[in-house]
């Protein structure tokens, strides 16, 4: 079946723009993950969503940093007024919690966002 | 708070070497533990998953071995190809479902 998949695959945007990634999880699983790749940091939890439980924010860099996850299934994230350290790659991941899963998680391919 | 620490940084092999690639966490009550391949501008792909309560897991040329409580994980490549270059990355996560946690990864490269 169809894997993770992220859009735009690349960003170029100006400094003091917003951008909004987008992620559409496999079909069927509840929690989408998103992370955040850059050379100085790794790769890095930025937040999670469960069913209807209320997101784990705990690794978002700061309050430009925003995402929400409409029907369960898709999910944005926004940046505010974007800032050169923000380049980086944004992975979105997703995975089936549920009585007897693994708990696997599977990753898109990426947005790579550059802010110039 | 979880830190994930990856030996080596970068490991070059010839072709048809058996390797070694090396994962510790400070925090050992992990709930599972991934593998992950990245090549280069690609995103991740899953190698292994272990339970907390398993010992290893093999897929193919590929054995993943689990010792939660010394915190460390290994993953050994059997008859390395030079289609398995690639940064390797270990990530276990603590809760179920939960967010994982990555090292800096292994770099490797595969020579024919």
């Amino acid at each position: 079946g169809a894997g993770v998949s992220q859009s735009p695959s690349n960003k170029v945007t100006e400094k003091g723009k917003d951008v909004e990634l987008r992620c559409d999880p496999i079909s069927g699983h509840t929690a989408l993950y998103w992370y955040r790749q850059s050379l100085g940091q790794g790769l890095e939890f930025l937040i999670y969503f469960q069913g209807n439980s209320a997101p784990d924010k705990s690794g978002l860099p700061s309050d430009r940093f925003s995402a929400e996850r409409t029907g369960g299934s898709v999910s944005t994230l926004t940046i505010q007024r974007t800032q050169q350290e923000d380049s980086a790659v944004y992975l979105c991941a997703s995975s089936l919690v549920s009585a007897g899963s693994s708990y696997e998680q599977y990753f898109g391919p990426g947005t790579r966002l550059t802010v110039t | 708070k979880q830190e994930v620490t990856q030996i080596p940084a970068a490991l070059s092999v010839p072709e048809g070497e058996n390797l070694v690639l090396n994962c510790s966490f400070t925090d050992s009550a992990i709930y599972n533990l991934q593998w992950f391949r990245q090549d280069p501008g690609k995103g991740l792909t899953s190698l292994l998953l272990i339970q907390s309560s398993q010992r290893e897991q093999t897929s193919g040329r590929l054995n993943a071995s689990l010792d939660k409580s010394s915190g460390r994980s290994t993953l050994y490549i059997a008859a390395s190809q030079p289609g398995d270059s690639a940064t390797y990355l270990c990530a276990p996560s603590t809760n179920q479902g939960g967010k994982l946690i990555f090292g800096q990864g292994t770099e490797l490269s595969v020579k024919p």
